[in-house]
This record gives structure tokens, C-alpha cells and sequence, in this order.
């Protein structure tokens, strides 16, 4: 069956140094990976997606990876900031997205920077 | 800036009961989903929407549940009798254009039942 797996531990960092969050996955081809922000209690924000015909994608502090062969992604978030702490999700789309283009997630990793 | 808004924020049930869940997706869009987090685990597709039809539903959207949009701004889930595992959060997303694949998510709605 379809997997995606994340850092199951907790990660904690100090303020300023760069975060590296894992998402692998197993048994599936997504058409696009995306990562969402979730704070507790709220819904997941939208941070970045990736296709599976790209490498690599930026947007100001953040940056994700994804390769197909290894079938994973790493998200980076530089110049960590106490703000950035939060939850982190995963979540996958299929190659037959079409007009349904539901998500599969991960757990998600928790992100503590600290002051 | 446009956004998903869920009501309630909070409905605590009882057990048989029905509870209809309501969004208001960002007024563009075109494709709806719902979405359900038990607390602690993953977030679980549950519906999507497009078209006024369904176009998928995940194993966990059985008979108990449905999905309308009665006038095109609401977005509804019911679940005519509520079991004690469907406590948990709700969420509604949404997303736009064909090329748009982000979704845009509500707040939630915590579901209790007793």
C-alpha cells in the first residue's frame, strides 16, 4: 500500500542555522509533492510544490528537492527563525490527478527553533 | 485575502446523531475537498468535488456521509449518525484554476462525539 513517511522525531534547532525535513515515500508516482505548514488547532497552509519533472524549487527562506528515483524530498527552511516552529506535512498527489487531485499525507515533523 | 471559512468551530454530538458541516471555499474556485485529522494522526482524504459531482471518495466516506452545494457558495458535509470514531478535525480545502494545484484549507471544525 501507498506510504509517506517523515522524520518521526521531533526536530530542534537554533535560531539562524538551516532545517532539512525528510518525506519518503513507497508504492506510488505522484504527479506533485507539496509541503504545508500546520500549527495546532489550525488547518495546513500551502508553503511550496514541487513536480515530479523538477528538481528543485525556492521560494524566499524555503527550498524542496525531489527525486523520483530515490522517491523522496527534503525541505529546507534557511535562516530558522522561533516563528518557523511548527508542524511540517507532506503530502502527494497522483499522476492521474485529473479532476480529482486529492493529497495523501504524511504525519508531518514538528519544528522547534529556538531563540 | 480570500479564504476557506468553516462554521462551527466546535459541535459536540451525541452518539446517532446528525451533524451537517459547512465551508465557504474561496469564491473562484472550482474543485472542494474534505479532509478529516484524527488528533495525533495524519490527515485523511475524505471527499472531493468538482463539477457539482463527486469525484472521489476515500473508503472512509461511506453511506453516513454526503456532500452537497446547495447554492453555490456553501460547501456541506453531513453525517446522518455520527459514531464515536468520527470525532475529530474537519477540514475543508479548496483550489482554483486547472493549473493550480494548491489547496486552500478552513480553519476546521472540531467534531466531539459523545
Amino acid at each position: 500500500s501507498q506510504k509517506i513517511e517523515q522524520n518521526s522525531e521531533a526536530l530542534n534547532i537554533q535560531e539562524g542555522k538551516t532545517a532539512t525535513l525528510t518525506c519518503n515515500y513507497t508504492n506510488y508516482s505522484p504527479a506533485y509533492l507539496q509541503w504545508y505548514r500546520q500549527d495546532p488547532g489550525r488547518g495546513p497552509v500551502f508553503l511550496l510544490l514541487i513536480r515530479e519533472n523538477e528538481k528543485e524549487k525556492r521560494k524566499e527562506r524555503l527550498k524542496v528537492t525531489f527525486d523520483t528515483t530515490l522517491k523522496q524530498s527534503l525541505f529546507h527552511i534557511t535562516a530558522s527563525q522561533p516563528a518557523d516552529s511548527a508542524t511540517y506535512l507532506c503530502a502527494l498527489a497522483g499522476s492521474d490527478a485529473g479532476n480529482n487531485r486529492k493529497l495523501i499525507w504524511g504525519l508531518g515533523t514538528s519544528l522547534a527553533v529556538n531563540p | 485575502e480570500p479564504e476557506v471559512t468553516q462554521t462551527p468551530s466546535h459541535q459536540v454530538t451525541q452518539m446517532g446523531q446528525e451533524v451537517i458541516l459547512r465551508c465557504v471555499p474561496i469564491s473562484n474556485h472550482l474543485y472542494f475537498y474534505w479532509y478529516r485529522q484524527i488528533l495525533g494522526q495524519k490527515v485523511e482524504f475524505l471527499v472531493s468535488f468538482y463539477n457539482n459531482e463527486i469525484s472521489e471518495k476515500s473508503e472512509i466516506f461511506d453511506d453516513q456521509f454526503s456532500v452537497e452545494r446547495p447554492d453555490g457558495s456553501n460547501f456541506t458535509l453531513k453525517i446522518r449518525s455520527t459514531k464515536l470514531e468520527d470525532s475529530a478535525m474537519y477540514f475543508c480545502a479548496s483550489n482554483g484554476r486547472d493549473s493550480s494545484y494548491e489547496q486552500y484549507f478552513g480553519p476546521g471544525t472540531r467534531l466531539t462525539v459523545t
